[in-house]
């Protein structure tokens, strides 16, 4: 079975521009995550999506930070304008269930903001 | 505040050199307590969930342990392909929210 899937793995860009994240979850599991990854900070949550709807997207750090999900296939978060402290590894995880159920995380995109 | 605090931070071993890394917890109400494994450039990869104290799961040479204020991974007998940092999470009663610890970053040599 096809875990969660991301892309791109790695992206560099420079301060100012856009970017966005992708994320396919695990088929069949109606919770969704995004996660952000730092040394200083590990890892936290952004934004959590139930049955394609955001429930809590208290962890989302600034309003230049955005996500979508417009299916249950398919995610994107988005920052614009993108700044050089943004530069961390976002993942996405996803769940059968939001409450009850193990996160299963993908292999992460390694953003860099120059 | 739900709180994980992981030790040690960094832990060398030997092959064959068994050992415990702790993971202690401060939660309101506790459904259940993860670990997952993270290889570098990797996300992190589920080893366990525990829900009650008492409760122990194994793996390999993996085995998790649980208490109503901490947990540990035992490591028994470890190989170099077990290195990797190790990730200890907890998830509140009737809350989604993975809250991480920092991770403990465990090396075999041969």
């Amino acid at each position: 079975d096809a875990g969660v899937i991301q892309s791109p793995r790695h992206e560099v860009t420079e301060m100012g521009q856009e970017v966005t994240l992708r994320c396919k979850p695990i088929s069949g599991h109606n919770s969704l995550f995004w996660y952000r990854q730092t040394m200083m900070r590990g890892l936290e949550l952004l934004i959590y999506f139930n049955n394609n709807v955001p429930i809590d997207d208290s962890g989302m750090p600034e309003d230049r930070f955005s996500a979508k999900m417009p299916n249950a296939s398919f995610s994107t978060l988005k920052i614009q304008p993108s700044e050089p402290r943004d530069s961390a590894v976002y993942f996405c995880a996803s769940s059968l269930s939001g409450h009850t159920d193990t996160q299963y995380f993908g292999p992460g995109t390694r953003l860099t903001v120059l | 505040e739900d709180q994980v605090t992981q030790s040690p931070e960094a832990l060398r071993l030997q092959e064959g050199e068994s050992s415990s890394l702790n993971c202690s917890y401060t939660v309101s109400g506790l459904r259940g307590l993860f670990w997952y494994r993270q290889d570098p450039g990797k996300g992190p990869e589920f080893l366990f969930t525990l829900y009650s104290a008492g409760e122990e799961k194994e793996k390999e040479r993996l085995k998790a342990t649980l208490t109503k204020k901490e947990s540990f991974l035992h490591i028994t007998a470890p190989k170099p392909e077990d290195s990797a940092t190790y990730l200890c999470a907890v998830q509140a009663a009737s809350s989604y929210k993975l809250i991480f610890g920092s991770g403990t970053r465990l090396l075999v040599r041969p």
